[in-house]
């Protein structure tokens, strides 16, 4: 089983902060990388499928790079409000098999 | 509406007694996945297909099976089930692996 690892496990921040978190990830046999965001009682939604070295990807508020040589993405969400409250979780695809493997999630609270 | 469903939403069962977790999607996707979540552990793949007839291991496949005999279909059955087995299951579909949707999910416990 790969190992998936996102830090921090949680966070708790202030409305208007802007946060980021960390998702690292085999760097060899890279097929692509994913980003879901989790709210409590609902099912996870895709954010951002992300493939090259050097992506960038942006939905509204949040952000997304990634880094395939090092093995990490980041995620970013600028100016948190309360419905950013939410588990976010990355998930990594190897070669061109069609697993995925998640990592754990970063659970993040924002509050007023 | 473009959904997928799961069937039952909660069940709570006996160790041995054989079931089956239905999984259906409207939405003519080729790719279907079963996950467990477990606390700590995260989303974790059972199995998953390509297409019809088309299925494959995932992480976690011990002491489940899937079939894949229509497109909108994805079983998961568990056929003699164990107190291990007791999580919350989702299944998930798509156009590819690369992006999902997730059913509402369902929660077993093993007794």
């Amino acid at each position: 089983i790969l190992n998936v690892e996102q830090s921090p496990q949680s966070l708790h921040v202030q409305e208007g902060d802007s946060t980021n978190f960390t998702c690292s990830f085999p760097s060899s046999n890279f097929y692509a990388l994913h980003w879901y965001r989790w709210e409590t009682a609902k099912s996870p939604e895709a954010l951002f499928v992300m493939t090259l070295n050097g992506d960038e990807k942006k939905k509204g508020r949040i952000s997304a790079t990634l880094n395939t040589k090092e093995g990490y993405s980041y995620l970013y969400i600028k100016g948190s409000q309360p419905e950013d409250s939410a588990t976010y979780l990355c998930a990594f695809h190897p070669g061109t098999a069609s697993k995925l493997t998640f990592g754990t999630g970063t659970r993040l609270q924002v509050t007023l | 509406e473009a959904q997928v469903t799961q069937n039952p939403r909660y069940l709570i069962t006996v160790t041995g007694k054989k079931l089956t977790v239905t999984c259906s999607q409207n939405m003519n996707h080729e790719y279907m996945s079963w996950y467990r979540q477990d606390p700590g552990l995260g989303l974790r793949q059972i199995y998953y297909s390509m297409n019809v007839e088309v299925t494959d291991k995932g992480d976690v496949p011990e002491g489940y099976k899937v079939s894949r005999k229509e497109k909108r279909n994805f079983p998961l059955i568990l056929e003699s089930p164990s107190p291990n087995q007791t999580s919350l299951y989702f299944c998930a579909s798509g156009t590819s692996s690369y992006e999902q949707y997730f059913g509402p999910g369902t929660r077993l416990t093993v007794t």
